[in-house]
């Protein structure tokens, strides 16, 4: 069964402050995702990874960064937390070709921002 | 740019009851369409996915018709147990042979099924 870890599973950070939220994958898969997740809006995705040292913009990256320093490891970053970004997040892998778009999702980081 | 829209914001439904959660999308091209089912606690998973016009979709008793013409991919199930309960997302992906793996999701639906 295919394994995305998430840490940490909850935090509360203050606003201003920086905020690191992780992911580990061993799939072996070539893409990585971190997704958004708010009542109302669904999942929209943040950021995303096709390769280690490589990121791309999803449909909402303003606020955010990513990190790919391994093909298991993919990072998201807000280097100045603020109140709107209370969220769940959501990291995700998939494989290379059609299986791509077959989305295997960790447990979530739900991130309070005071 | 793509969207994807689910009528249903909540579902309630007795065991047995007949689901239908409506799913309609828009897109410049010919994208593939899923659906996604969340439990309690958890990430979203894959329950299944068509690519093609009147392609059948089906896992776990859900089945869904891809419907070009109608710009549609309603979710349904025959008898629905309690443990169906979970929120449930339709998505689509461009299609557009770069496999990039990017989804657009829709808002989710909320099914509660009370036994």
């Amino acid at each position: 069964e295919a394994a995305v870890t998430q840490s940490p599973r909850s935090k509360v950070a203050v606003t201003g402050g920086k905020v690191t939220l992780s992911c580990h994958q061993t799939n072996n898969h070539d893409y990585m995702y971190w997704y958004r997740q708010d009542t109302g809006h669904g999942l929209r995705l943040i950021h995303y990874s096709y390769v280690a040292d490589s990121t791309e913009k999803g449909d909402i990256p303003d606020g955010y960064k990513a990190s790919r320093p391994s093909q298991e490891n993919f990072s998201l970053i807000l280097e100045l937390a603020s109140l709107s970004q209370t969220a769940v997040y959501f990291c995700a892998s998939s494989g290379q070709g059609r299986e791509n778009e077959r989305l295997f999702f960790g447990h979530g980081t739900k991130l309070s921002v005071l | 740019g793509d969207s994807v829209t689910q009528t249903e914001g909540q579902v309630a439904l007795s065991e047995e009851d007949f689901l239908t959660i409506h799913c309609n999308y828009s897109a410049s091209g010919y994208p593939a369409l899923f659906w996604y089912v969340q439990y309690p606690g958890e990430g979203p998973q894959f329950l299944f996915r068509a690519s093609r016009d009147k392609e059948k979709g089906s896992s776990r008793g859900f089945e869904a018709t891809y419907n070009k013409e109608a710009t549609s991919f309603h979710l349904q199930k025959a008898s629905v147990q309690e443990s169906d309960s979970a929120v449930y997302y339709c998505a689509l992906s461009e299609n557009t042979g770069a496999n990039t793996g990017k989804l657009t999701f829709g808002h989710g639906t909320i099914l509660r099924v009370h036994p």
